[in-house]
């Protein structure tokens, strides 16, 4: 079964400053991956998404995320947070194979100070 | 797009006793998801169902966990007897393909404290 590592639990960062969220995943065939954000109240939601293709991928709001296979990473960027990103940030691993299940990371709280 | 709907919100209960959840998803959504959150931690899927059938349900801890989609719409997660570490947050799921890729959408989820 595959595992995802987030690297950090707690980021803190000032408005304008940029991001990058580390993942790695453990399961060594194909797989989809996926970063997830629960803004404060909110449920959670789908930030961006990786199947295939080009291994760079943009997201909602100025994220991007690329899929490094070599390296079975998958980190999440954006140039310049804003106070509105404060949120958790959840990498996930699905096996790309029939019905096996979607594997979260322990998620990675984001705190932008204005 | 109606969302999925859970309810309740946020229950307490004492430890021995007995809780159920309900949740709502998608209209036309064939697969239906029951994560756990433990605070601190992510989502740890408890039981996934393709329509009405079980199609994972290893991390389910049967003994006191249950979980049902009896037409293939609605499902009802119980446990009972609940214990000190079921308090978490319980997120029901949904998504439309036959052959889930992984893109699921999530309920605001039913917060459990066990006292």
């Amino acid at each position: 079964a595959q595992s995802v590592s987030q690297h950090n639990h707690h980021v803190i960062l000032s408005e304008a400053a940029s991001l990058e969220l580390g993942c790695n995943y453990s399961y060594g065939g194909t797989v989809n991956l996926f970063w997830y954000v629960q803004y404060p109240g909110q449920h959670l939601q789908l930030l961006l998404k990786y199947f295939s293709g080009d291994p760079l991928v943009k997201g909602i709001k100025g994220f991007e995320a690329e899929f490094i296979k070599s390296k079975f990473s998958f980190n999440l960027r954006k140039p310049s947070v804003q106070w509105s990103d404060t949120a958790e940030y959840f990498c996930a691993v699905k096996e790309n194979s029939g019905y096996s299940t979607l594997t979260f990371g322990k998620g990675t709280m984001l705190l932008v100070s204005p | 797009e109606a969302g999925v709907a859970q309810s309740p919100r946020y229950k307490i209960i004492e430890k021995r006793q007995s809780v159920a959840f309900w949740c709502n998803p998608i209209s036309g959504h064939a697969t239906l998801y029951w994560y756990q959150q433990i605070l601190g931690q992510g989502p740890k899927l408890l039981i996934q169902f393709q329509n009405n059938g079980v199609v994972d349900d290893s991390q389910l801890p049967k003994d006191r966990f249950s979980a049902e989609r009896l037409k293939g719409v609605d499902s009802t997660l119980k446990i009972q007897p609940a214990k000190l570490e079921d308090s978490a947050v319980y997120l029901c799921a949904s998504s439309p393909n036959r052959a889930p890729n992984g893109e699921l959408f999530f309920g605001e989820g039913s917060r459990l404290t066990v006292l």
